[in-house]
């Protein structure tokens, strides 16, 4: 089946801006993840929805930063007031439950903030 | 909350040697392991997981190995090959969301 999508696969966007990043995780997957691989760097935690529960965001590094799950089913996350540093690829994955269920990667977005 | 530590960060091998990868995590209670590959440009993709009930784990040239009682767990590659090259995550789990090492840059030499 089709796997974890992401919209768009690049962003250039100003410094200052606010910007939307999408992702359709797998059909069925409960649970999904938010995460910010910057260049040669590991992935960043951002956020998890599992469900109808609270979302976890513990993960966010301002209150620039925050995210929906609409339907439990298509995420977005959003950046208000773009600075230099969130320039990184943001990464979604789902999973089918949550604790101990493998993790399906989109393609992630690749955001520059100029 | 969950550590993980990844080495080495990056890792060079001639095609055909074995390379190896260790991870050490700090939450005694974390029960999934897995290990994700990603090659450039692209995402992570699941290569091999291990559950805390089990000590090692083999798939054709790959095999992970955990330790509980020192919290490691390493992957092992035999018989590498150059499309092996890429960069390799381990990552821990007790409660969601999954706690990644830095990664390991894994150079395979033709």
């Amino acid at each position: 089946g089709a796997g974890v999508s992401q919209s768009p696969s690049n962003k250039v966007t100003e410094k200052g801006k606010d910007v939307e990043l999408r992702c359709d995780p797998i059909s069925g997957h409960t649970a999904l993840y938010w995460y910010r691989q910057s260049l040669g760097q590991g992935l960043e935690f951002l956020i998890y929805f599992q469900g109808n529960s609270a979302p976890d965001k513990s993960g966010l590094p301002s209150d620039r930063f925050s995210a929906e799950r609409t339907g439990g089913s298509v995420s977005t996350l959003t950046i208000q007031r773009t600075q230099q540093e969130d320039s990184a690829v943001y990464l979604c994955a789902s999973s089918l439950a949550g604790e101990g269920e493998t993790q399906y990667f989109g393609p992630g977005t690749r955001l520059l903030v100029l | 909350g969950e550590n993980v530590e990844q080495h080495p960060s990056t890792l060079s091998v001639q095609e055909g040697d074995s390379a190896v990868i260790k991870c050490t995590y700090s939450d005694s209670a974390s029960n999934y392991f897995p290990w994700y590959k990603q090659e450039l440009g692209k995402r992570p993709q699941l290569i091999i997981d291990i559950r805390s009930n089990v000590g090692e784990k083999k798939d054709q040239r790959i095999a992970v190995t955990l330790n509980k009682t020192a919290k490691h767990f390493s992957l092992h590659i035999t018989e590498t090959q150059p499309e092996d090259s890429a960069v390799y995550f381990c990552a821990a789990i007790k409660n969601t969301p999954l706690v990644f090492g830095k990664g390991t840059r894994l150079s395979v030499i033709a």
